[in-house]
This record gives C-alpha cells, structure tokens and sequence, in this order.
C-alpha cells in the first residue's frame, strides 16, 4: 500500500537560512507527488505538484522539490526561509486515476518554526 | 478563478447537538471531499462526492453524512455531536473525472463541542 513519511516532526531554522523537508513514499509506479502548506488555523494551501518530467519542480513563495525515483524522496527545499515561512507541511502521493482528493495520501506532516 | 468555499468558519456547538457545514467548490470541479484534521489524528479523510453520489469513504461512524446537489456544492452533517468531535473540518475540491490527482482546499470550518 502507497504511504508517505514525514521522519521530522518539528524543525526550527534561523531566518534567512536554507531549508530541506524531507519526504520518503511508498509506491509502486511513478506516483503523483505533492507538498502542501498550512498556516495556524487555515486550510492547505498547494506549494508545488510533480506529475513527470523535470524532476526539480519549482513551486511558490520560492520553494522547490526533487524527485528521487532511487531514494523514493521527494524532499523541498527553501534557500533562504523568511518569518511567515512558518507553519505546518504536508508531503502527499497521489494515486493515478480520476482526480480525488481521496486519491492523495498525506505524512504526517513537519512543523517549521522560525527563529529570529 | 474563486476558491474552495467553507462556510461558515467557526462553530461552537453543544454535545448531543447535530451540525452542518457547507463548502463550495472550484467551478467546474464535480469532486468534494472531506477531511477531519486534529492534533492527534492528523489529517483523515471523511468521504468524497462525485456528481451527487459518495464515490469513496473513510472509517468513521455513521454519524458523519453528506450530500452533494447538483451545483457541486457539499454539505457534510455530523449528528449528535461527542467532544471529540472537536476538529478542523476541511473541504477539498478536484475536477474528479481526469487522469491527473490535485486537490484544492478551503480554509476550513473550525468546530468546537462543548
């Protein structure tokens, strides 16, 4: 059965450094491949997609992912993490097929917080 | 292009009392699914309605129901409502009839059982 791990649960960073989530699956074909963003309170907000292709998606507010077909990892990455950066991240694996959200599979989920 | 729609965004509600929250999808989109979000359990999906029908459940009591109306829009009910039944309520929305899995989410409905 396809799932995804999110191993940090928090991460805290400095502002203005790099940043690097990791994302490990589990799934039998090229899966459909997510990062998602939560603020306090609100719901999740979709960073970046990759469905094929380049496997350096560039997304928004600056963030970035690479597809590891060998590491099964789909880790996103910041070079440089502002204040509202923080917030709660969800890595998700979709199954192919009709689009559904109760096609996707979400981690558990990694709190960043940022440190002034 | 509007987003998700949830209305309304917080509810406070009492035990025993049943609830309904509604949400809107992105036009043109003919899924909605529903999830429950809380600190311990984490994001779980409800159930998903495609084209008025329930294409897909989760695991939880049949307390928790929905319909969807011919517009695509949703509502979830949940009757009479337990304490921990205090969570984030989210809706996503997808086209539902492609080959290609994306969901978009509202922001949520906030429900607190006291």
């Amino acid at each position: 059965a396809q799932s995804v791990t999110q191993p940090d649960i928090h991460i805290t960073v400095s502002e203005g450094a790099s940043l690097e989530l990791r994302c490990n699956y589990s799934y039998g074909a090229t899966p459909y491949l997510f990062w998602y963003v939560q603020s306090p309170g609100q719901g999740l907000q979709l960073l970046l997609k990759y469905f094929s292709g380049d496997t350096l998606v560039q997304g928004i507010k600056g963030f970035e992912a690479e597809f590891k077909r060998s590491q099964s990892s789909f880790n996103l990455r910041k070079p440089s993490v502002h204040w509202s950066d923080a917030a709660e991240y969800f890595c998700a694996v979709g199954e192919k097929g009709y689009s559904s959200a109760s096609k996707i599979i979400f981690g558990s989920g990694t709190r960043l917080s940022i440190r002034p | 292009k509007a987003g998700v729609t949830q209305t309304p965004r917080y509810l406070i509600k009492t035990r025993g009392q049943q609830v309904t929250l509604s949400c809107s999808p992105i036009s043109g989109h003919r899924s909605v699914s529903w999830y429950q979000q809380t600190p311990g359990q984490g994001l779980q999906f409800l159930f998903e309605y495609f084209s008025e029908t329930q294409r897909n459940k989760g695991n939880f009591p049949g307390r928790f129901s929905g319909r969807q109306f011919s517009n695509s829009r949703s509502e979830m009910n949940v009757s009479t409502l337990e304490l921990g039944d205090s969570a984030l309520y989210l809706c996503a929305s997808s086209p539902g009839d492609r080959d290609v899995t994306e969901a978009f989410f509202g922001q949520g409905t906030r429900l607190t059982v006291v």
